[in-house]
């Protein structure tokens, strides 16, 4: 079935690095563009980046724009989270959605909390 | 950016009867192609996000037809015509018309 698995959260300090992966299945991977979106706890969702269908765009939040970076590997299906810098105000979950315009299949999320 | 406004912030419902959560966007979300990319979500509690309503008014696959969306360019509209309790958890609206995409703040329903 159409699914996506996001992996890589955990506790990290301030100014350190971390990336996500979201692993995807059940769907052609590379017709869809994807997004990473965040919820901070009991807060509402923060979109944070896309990436286009073939990677040839790619938009950030003003929030981490410069820290974070969104790539694509279409011979794993997985679409990467590379946050650098990090921020306690990056803590969150962070969600991957499929689809430019209609955000369709949501994971699970995995877990970043920045902490020192 | 575009601000998506949300209200009421919380509705309490009594099974069975309707429910209306609103939208307002501080700008068209009209794109240039013509579509407008307005989604309503819904997110149970523990739950990830899920999509209900895409462009305005299409319900996405298995979702109740008791959910329906309307509206146009900057006012719009979800309603539940007989709230169940499956329904309990927050809405979101949002725009993907242009980046950033931006989400309204959220409306918690919640059965009286």
């Amino acid at each position: 079935q159409v699914q996506l698995v996001e992996s890589g959260g955990g506790v990290v300090q301030p100014g350190r690095s971390l990336r996500l992966s979201c692993a995807a299945s059940g769907f052609t991977f590379d017709i869809y563009g994807m997004h990473w979106v965040r919820q901070t706890p009991g807060k509402g969702l923060e979109w944070v980046a896309t990436i286009w269908y073939d990677g040839t765009y790619k938009y950030y939040a003003d929030s981490v724009k410069g820290r974070f970076t969104i790539s694509r590997d279409s011979s794993k299906s997985t679409v990467y989270l590379h946050m650098n810098s990090l921020r306690a105000e990056d803590t969150a979950v962070y969600y991957c959605a499929r689809d430019t315009y209609l955000m369709d299949v949501w994971g699970q999320g995995t877990t970043v909390t920045v902490s020192s | 950016e575009i601000v998506m406004t949300q209200s009421p912030l919380s509705s309490p419902v009594t099974l069975g009867q309707p429910a209306s959560i609103s939208c307002r966007s501080s700008q068209s979300l009209v794109h240039s192609n013509g579509n407008t990319y307005f989604n309503w979500l819904q997110q149970r509690p523990g739950q990830p996000p899920r999509l209900l309503i895409y462009r305005i008014s299409n319900r996405f696959s298995g979702v109740p037809d008791r959910f329906s969306g309307s509206g146009a360019g900057t006012d719009f509209t979800l309603k539940i015509s007989r709230v169940e309790a499956e329904d309990v958890g927050v809405y979101y609206c949002m725009q993907a018309t242009q980046f950033p995409n931006t989400f309204g703040q959220g409306t918690k329903l919640e059965i009286k």
